[in-house]
């Protein structure tokens, strides 16, 4: 139901640019979520978007990162700049799903994940 | 932000075997924790969520339980389908964060 797709190679210095299409539901009224996993850091969240804009990103990147959604296209969207090698990683786009009575949250589904390397 | 320490980041058993997991967080987060099962080449599972509801379609031999600073999973008879590295995530305050995963490999 969500599959990520975009370069899997980028070079140093450049931008980063990925894409999570939805299927199966719409990106309307809900959360987005991009998570990355490298050998190094392991799991890494990056942020969360919901479809209206709203946005929070994880301050380790240092203001990087964008996310934005294109609800016409049923896709949201991953920008990450200035990247370097420590940026190679598997990426996953996945629903970050909330119980609204107590706040729970958790990531699911996810989509299969995209390996992009950075690398001249 | 919130560290998660798993242990043992590596354990072997044998299919029939019961098997438990911990997670420690370095603050309370009440039970905002959830479990995620990863395979070879697969993304992440989510398992378990609010530290102890077993999601919709997983097996009941998983359960998870604590509050806090401590949370366990456990399988209670390893079956071959379950061999895979497990991850704990705190959702209760952003960045949110994963454990650096338990790998459970064949005796």
């Amino acid at each position: 139901r969500l599959q990520e797709s975009g370069p899997g190679l980028v070079k140093p210095s450049e931008t980063l640019s990925l894409t999570c299409t939805v299927s199966g539901g719409s990106v309307k009224n809900d959360y987005w979520s991009w998570i990355r996993q490298s050998p190094e850091k392991g799991l890494e969240w990056i942020g969360y978007m919901y479809s209206t804009g709203s946005a929070n990103y994880n301050p380790s990147l240092r203001g990087r990162v964008t996310m934005s959604v294109d609800t016409s296209k049923n896709q949201f969207s991953l920008k990450m700049s200035s990247v370097t090698a420590a940026d190679t990683a598997v990426y996953y786009c996945a629903r970050r799903e909330i119980e609204s009575s107590k706040d729970q949250n958790w990531f699911d589904p996810w989509g299969q994940g995209t390996l992009v390397t950075v690398s001249s | 932000d919130i560290q998660m320490t798993q242990s043992p980041s590596s354990l072997s058993a044998s299919v029939g075997d019961r098997v438990t997991i911990t997670c420690r967080t370095s603050q309370r987060i009440g039970t905002y924790l959830n479990w995620y099962q990863q395979k070879p080449g697969r993304a992440p599972k989510l398992l378990i969520s609010a530290a102890s509801s077993l999601r919709s379609g997983v097996p009941s031999r998983f359960s998870a339980s604590g509050s806090e600073t401590h949370f366990i999973l456990t399988i209670s008879s390893l079956q071959p389908e379950d061999f895979a590295t497990y991850y704990c995530q705190q959702c209760y305050l952003t960045p949110f964060t994963f454990g650096g995963g338990t790998k459970v490999e064949v005796k």
